[in-house]
This record gives structure tokens, C-alpha cells and sequence, in this order.
């Protein structure tokens, strides 16, 4: 099955520098990839997605990128503010919704003010 | 706004007792999906469903069963509560017909068995 690996676990930042978290995925098939913030007491919400015909998708100040070769995919977030102190969850499936998807471990994202 | 609730949304109960955690969806979404959430972060399936009548196991062995009489409705069931079942739950739905794999939550059910 897919195995999905997240780093960090955490990452703490000062408000407006940049944040990075990985992730890399083990199944070839996996085409898929979106990426969740979880806000204290809520569930997790998508943010953003990515398909594996596109190499990078960008939404204001959030992107992602899809590197299938290596198979790794990374969420970017630029002008950190103290709002996105969240936890983040990447994760991986194949074939659209007809597969059950593969979480990593989450980060936990702090940005300090 | 994702149309997907959990009931309570806070739990306190002693050991032995049967609970049912409670979890509704108005999308239409064919598949459900129960997540354990630990302090750890880190997400747990344990039980999931493609329909009707449909129910699986998720990767994380759990006591809980869960039912899916109807496509909006997947009640989750602890017959006897243990102070190891002290969790976060969350609930899931999802479309098969979007093709898109994403997941719509619920705001979780915290369990405490004390």
C-alpha cells in the first residue's frame, strides 16, 4: 500500500518569513495529492490540491509542487501570518475519489508575531 | 462550509458504558470515513464505508463498529467504553463521482472515559 512520509513534525517561524513542509509518497499509481490545515478544536480542510499532470499550483500566498520522479511533494507558504498557525496534513491517493487516501503525520505550523 | 456534523462534540463517561458517536452529512457523498486522532496529531482510519450497507476496516485496529443503513448517516458504536478509548474522533465524507479524493470533516467528537 501507499506509504506517505511528512516533515517536520514541527516548525516554528517568525511572521512573514517562509515555510516549507515535505512530503514523499511510495506508490507510483498515487495521482493525487492534497494537501489539509487543521485548526485548533476543528476538522482538517483542504487547502489546496494537486494532480500529477501539473508540476506546481499556486493559490495567493500558498503553492505547491509535485516532483513525480523523485516522488515528493512540498506546500509552500510565503508572508507568514500568525492565522496560519495550524496543523498541516499532506496526503497521497490514486485514481481520484475511487481510492481511500493516505495521510502523513501532520506538522504542526507556529508562526510567532 | 462542508455540510458534515458530529454529535456531541464533547464526551465524558465512565468505563463500561455504550456510546455512540453520531455523524451526518447533506452532500450526497457516497463514501464516510471515522478517524481517530491522537495528541500526536497523526490521523487513524478505523473505519470506512463506499455506500449502503457497505462497511470496512480501517488500518488502525479498533473495538468501535460502525453501521450505514442510510447514505447520510454513519454511526459510530463503542459497546463498552474504556479509559483507552479517550480520543478525538473525526468524521469524513467524500464524492467518488467528483474524482477529486477530497475529504470534507466534521469538527470531531472529543471521548473521555474515565
Amino acid at each position: 500500500g501507499e506509504n506517505v512520509e511528512q516533515h517536520p513534525s514541527t516548525l516554528s517561524v517568525q511572521e512573514g518569513d517562509s515555510a516549507v513542509i515535505k512530503c514523499t509518497y511510495s506508490d507510483s499509481a498515487s495521482n493525487y495529492f492534497p494537501w489539509y490545515k487543521q485548526e485548533l478544536g476543528k476538522g482538517p480542510q483542504l487547502i489546496i490540491d494537486i494532480r500529477s499532470n501539473v508540476g506546481e499550483k499556486k493559490d495567493q500566498r500558498i503553492a505547491v509542487t509535485l516532483n513525480k520522479t523523485a516522488k515528493h511533494f512540498s506546500l509552500h507558504i510565503t508572508e507568514t501570518q500568525p492565522e496560519d498557525s495550524a496543523v498541516y496534513f499532506c496526503a497521497a491517493s490514486a485514481s481520484g475519489g475511487s481510492y481511500i487516501p493516505t495521510f502523513g503525520r501532520g506538522t504542526s505550523l507556529i508562526v510567532h508575531p | 462550509e462542508a455540510d458534515i456534523y458530529q454529535t456531541p462534540r464533547y464526551l465524558v463517561i465512565g468505563t463500561g458504558k455504550k456510546i455512540t458517536l453520531e455523524c451526518s452529512q447533506t452532500m450526497g457523498h457516497d463514501k464516510m470515513y471515522w478517524y481517530q486522532q491522537d495528541p500526536g496529531m497523526e490521523l487513524h482510519l478505523i473505519h470506512y464505508s463506499y455506500g449502503v450497507n457497505s462497511t470496512e476496516k480501517g488500518d488502525l485496529s479498533s473495538e468501535s463498529t460502525v453501521s450505514r443503513i442510510r447514505t447520510e448517516h454513519f454511526p459510530l458504536t463503542l459497546e463498552s467504553a474504556r479509559p483507552s478509548h479517550t480520543s478525538q474522533y473525526l468524521c469524513a465524507s467524500s464524492a467518488t463521482t467528483k474524482n477529486t479524493g477530497e475529504l470534507f470533516f466534521g469538527e470531531g467528537s472529543r471521548l473521555t472515559v474515565l
